[in-house]
């Protein structure tokens, strides 16, 4: 069965700083990838989502990869701040015709002021 | 903005009750969804429904679990003989189009389920 990964399960950075968080999957060839944050105790807040034809996508501070070779994405925030600190998800969609999404176990990152 | 809602923030039940718990999705979307997570866990596919019927479904959506759309705007998740484990944060969420890589599902704030 597919499994994602999210490497890091916590990622502390310096506000200014680049965070790059990292999702991992195996058995499976998505058609697109999803990254969302969540807040404690709130449902997921969709972020972007990446095509498996697009190389790279950007919306403001935020910029996502997508390796099918490497079956891997990078999800970067640059010039940090303490308001982006939160868990982010990646998400796949599980199948041809299928819409349920399959989560990773997100990475928590606190960015320090 | 729209967004989708959910109700109540909070449930606290008796092992073996039954509980609903209610959602209004996005009022122009066409796909609807159920996502649970325990505490500590990852967000986990239960079901989705399109067009007034399941469209899929995972392991966890067993016989105690039932979707309805009563009318226009509400979307429920009946749980007809809660267990301990039970107990979680239930997301609903919605989508707009009915198929392609363009579809993003939009989460409601959660309705955190106590099974005691």
């Amino acid at each position: 069965s597919q499994k994602i990964e999210q490497n890091s399960e916590a990622l502390n950075i310096q506000e200014g700083k680049t965070a790059t968080l990292t999702c991992n999957y195996t058995n499976y060839s998505p058609a697109y990838l999803q990254w969302y944050r969540q807040d404690p105790g709130r449902g997921p807040v969709f972020l972007l989502l990446i095509r498996e034809n697009e190389k790279e996508k950007r919306k403001e501070r935020l910029k996502v990869t997508f390796d099918t070779t490497l079956k891997q994405s990078l999800f970067h925030i640059t010039a940090s701040q303490p308001a982006d600190s939160a868990t982010y998800l990646c998400a796949l969609e599980s199948g041809t015709g299928r819409r349920a999404l399959t989560f990773g176990s997100g990475t928590r990152l606190q960015v320090q002021p | 903005e729209p967004e989708v809602t959910q109700t109540p923030s909070h449930q606290v039940t008796q092992m073996g009750q039954e509980v609903i718990l209610r959602c209004v999705p996005i009022s122009n979307h066409l796909y609807f969804y159920w996502y649970r997570q325990i505490l500590g866990q990852k967000v986990e596919f239960l079901v989705s429904f399109y067009n007034n019927e399941i469209s899929e479904k995972s392991e966890i959506f067993d016989d105690q679990f039932s979707v309805e759309r009563p009318d226009g705007s509400n979307f429920t998740l009946k749980i007809r003989s809660t267990k301990l484990e039970d107990s979680a944060m239930y997301f609903c969420a919605s989508s707009r189009l009915s198929g392609g890589a363009t579809d993003t599902q939009y989460f409601g704030p959660g309705t955190r389920l106590t099974v005691l």
